[in-house]
């Protein structure tokens, strides 16, 4: 089946650094999307491209759907304490009607004051 | 609150027991997906409705588990006999596809313990 390599795994970083994370796959995807997830909760939507080369910003957030559609990354400038969590990356495959998500095994980020 | 609702946020029970969890999808979002997540791992697809047709059902959802959407608003998921490899936390997601274009949004999830 579909599967996504996302890295790194874990990420321990000083307070105002920056951070990048990415995600591959074999599979070509029609639409990337990036999650953030604190303990106990759901996924919450931080970004989401539908086209490939799209780059996208939300504040500090930074994504961009590779070019070949088989890659995403997520850059963070200027980390700071909430920042820290699990974000995940998803993608859709979007043949046919099915728009299942397919998810990264998630990159745990935390943040040092 | 408009977002996407689950109940109950927890539930705690014993093997060989019968379970049944409900979603409530953003209002007018067609879409309604269950993922299943267990620890230290992203969700994974169960199952999926377009309004109220059951349109896809992953291998991950074994004949002890049934879904339903009854008049295509919220939904319930099912699991009967339960076992301790249940134990997960159950996400529901709910999306308005328009177009190419379709955005899941998750609920915050129900978190199940099987003793």
């Amino acid at each position: 089946g579909q599967q996504l390599n996302q890295s790194p795994q874990s990420m321990f970083i000083q307070e105002g650094e920056d951070v990048s994370m990415n995600c591959t796959s074999s599979s070509i995807f029609n639409t990337w999307l990036w999650y953030k997830q604190d303990p106990g909760e759901g996924p919450v939507l931080l970004i989401a491209l539908y086209k490939a080369g799209e780059l996208t910003s939300n504040g500090r957030l930074t994504a961009q759907f590779g070019i070949t559609r088989k890659d995403s990354f997520l850059n963070i400038s200027a980390s700071i304490p909430s920042d820290v969590g699990i974000y995940f990356c998803a993608g859709q495959l979007g043949s046919g009607n099915t728009g299942k998500l397919i998810f990264g095994q998630g990159t745990t980020l935390q943040v040092k004051p | 609150d408009t977002g996407v609702s689950q109940d109950p946020r927890h539930k705690i029970t014993k093997r060989g027991q019968n379970v049944t969890f409900r979603c409530d999808p953003i209002s007018e979002h067609n879409r309604l997906y269950w993922y299943r997540q267990t620890l230290g791992q992203g969700p994974e697809f169960l199952t999926y409705f377009q309004n109220e047709a059951q349109l896809e059902k992953s291998r991950l959802l074994s004949d002890r588990f049934s879904a339903e959407r009854p008049k295509g608003s919220f939904s319930t998921l099912e699991i009967q006999r339960t076992e301790q490899g249940d134990s997960a936390m159950y996400l529901c997601a709910s999306s308005l596809r328009q177009g190419r274009e379709e955005t899941q949004y998750f609920g915050p999830g129900t978190r199940l313990l099987v003793l």
